[in-house]
């Protein structure tokens, strides 16, 4: 069965730097990988996903994440932190077959100003 | 419709009552999902639907737990004699295919409190 791993928590980061927040993935056969988002008091929204091709995706608000096959990866990323990047982060995984989306635990971003 | 809606928005229950929550997905989705958010547990998932297709139950976590998707539409999760630790956020969200690349379209949740 797939599976999700957000090792931090929590992820503080200065506005203006960059930020990463992790992620790692088990999954049988060849990985779909997204990115969603969740605002205070808001619903969770996609950010942004990898099927095939550029191991580099870019997606919404100027987030992109790298798909490390090897280290089996797919950290989210930013160049420069905005403060309204503040908000929980989830990565989800799942398989090519007719099987449910799974989701990490979830990393609270803070970014201070 | 223009989202998934879900209702009732939050939910204040005794100890040991029945609840019901609904969901509306997308006009025209054929998957259908239920998550549940507790604080610290990030999203669990429940139920999966997609088409006519037998359910996936594997995530759901004991038997006072189901759901139902009634004209491959709207559908319902039930938790029959609720328990404190039942309390999260029920998540509800829906993609136009099951399977690989889609992206959910999530409703904004219900609330269930169980004093």
């Amino acid at each position: 069965a797939q599976s999700v791993a957000q090792p931090e928590d929590q992820v503080n980061v200065a506005e203006g730097n960059p930020l990463t927040v992790k992620c790692t993935y088990s999954v049988s056969g060849n990985p779909y990988l997204f990115w969603y988002v969740q605002y205070p008091n808001r619903g969770l929204q996609f950010l942004l996903k990898y099927i095939t091709g550029d191991n580099l995706v870019k997606g919404s608000y100027g987030f992109e994440a790298e798909f490390n096959k090897s280290q089996t990866s797919f950290h989210l990323k930013k160049p420069s932190a905005l403060v309204s990047d503040s908000a929980l982060y989830f990565c989800a995984v799942r398989d090519s077959g007719n099987t449910p989306l799974v989701f990490g635990k979830g990393t609270r971003l803070s970014v201070i100003a | 419709g223009a989202g998934v809606s879900q209702s009732p928005s939050n939910k204040v229950t005794e100890k040991g009552k029945d609840v019901e929550l609904r969901c509306d997905p997308i006009s025209g989705h054929t998957a259908l999902y239920w998550y549940r958010q507790s604080l610290g547990q990030g999203l669990e998932f429940l139920i999966y639907f997609q088409g006519n297709s037998a359910p996936d139950k594997s995530g759901l976590p004991s038997d006072r737990f189901s759901a139902e998707r009634t004209g491959g539409s709207v559908s319902t999760l039930t938790i029959q004699r609720t328990q404190q630790e039942d309390s999260a956020v029920y998540l509800c969200a829906s993609s136009s295919t099951g399977a690989g690349a889609n992206v959910l379209t999530f409703g904004a949740g219900s609330r269930l409190t169980v004093l």
